[in-house]
């Protein structure tokens, strides 16, 4: 089975910090995904990587950076937290670029920002 | 650009009774339609998904679904529900680039 990690269920940062968010998937698939899930909002894309060092601006892109030096991690990065960034942060990876690919996603990460 | 619309924010059916959870897209090409599912705590969990081929899918836990091109709909259905399957479900569409549009999700609460 694909499994996808994420570093921490959960996670209290203050105003200003620098945060990281890890993912760690187990199958070599070439796609990964960070989206942000808030309520009535469904999920929102921030970033994605096709391949290591490439990524692309998603739905949601102020505010978050990412980094993908190896296949199997994609990090998400908040330079400067904000409250109006907690979130439940979901990461997910895909097998290909192919549309026919489901996403596997992680558990997530409950972010909260003060 | 594509869409994706969930039009019930929340459902309520009693444990035993029949499901049918809606979803409508828009998308300029052929749809690559995916229902997941999110228990509590959790991650999304693919039930099912379509992209071709008959139009009746089968997915896990006793779920199906039903693409209509004429309405540009997908709607999933139980025959039966079970407690277990309280959980918020979401109707996505997958694109170009393996790329995905999200609904924002039905919630599901089972009565005993």
């Amino acid at each position: 089975d694909v499994k996808v990690t994420q570093s921490s269920r959960y996670l209290v940062k203050r105003t200003g910090e620098k945060v990281f968010l890890e993912c760690v998937q187990d199958m070599d698939h070439e796609n990964m995904f960070w989206y942000r899930q808030d309520p009535g909002l469904g999920l929102r894309l921030i970033y994605f990587s096709y391949d290591v060092k490439m990524k692309e601006k998603g739905d949601i892109p102020e505010g978050y950076s990412v980094s993908r030096e190896k296949k199997e991690r994609f990090s998400l990065i908040l330079e400067s937290a904000s409250t109006n960034q907690t979130s439940m942060y979901l990461c997910a990876s895909s097998l290909g670029a192919g549309s026919s690919y489901e996403q596997y996603f992680g558990p997530g990460t409950r972010l909260t920002v003060t | 650009a594509q869409s994706v619309t969930q039009p019930d924010i929340h459902i309520t059916v009693s444990e035993g009774a029949s499901l049918e959870l809606r979803c409508n897209y828009s998308y300029g090409a052929t749809p690559y339609l995916f229902w997941y599912v999110q228990s509590p705590g959790q991650g999304l969990q693919l039930l099912l998904k379509y992209f071709s081929g008959d139009t009746l899918v089968q997915g896990i836990k006793g779920f199906e679904a039903e693409f209509k091109r004429s309405q540009s709909s997908f709607n999933l259905r139980k025959p039966s529900v079970h407690w277990s399957d309280a959980a918020e479900y979401f109707c996505a569409v997958h694109t170009n680039a393996g790329k995905s549009t999200f609904g924002d999700g039905t919630t599901l609460t089972v009565k005993p």
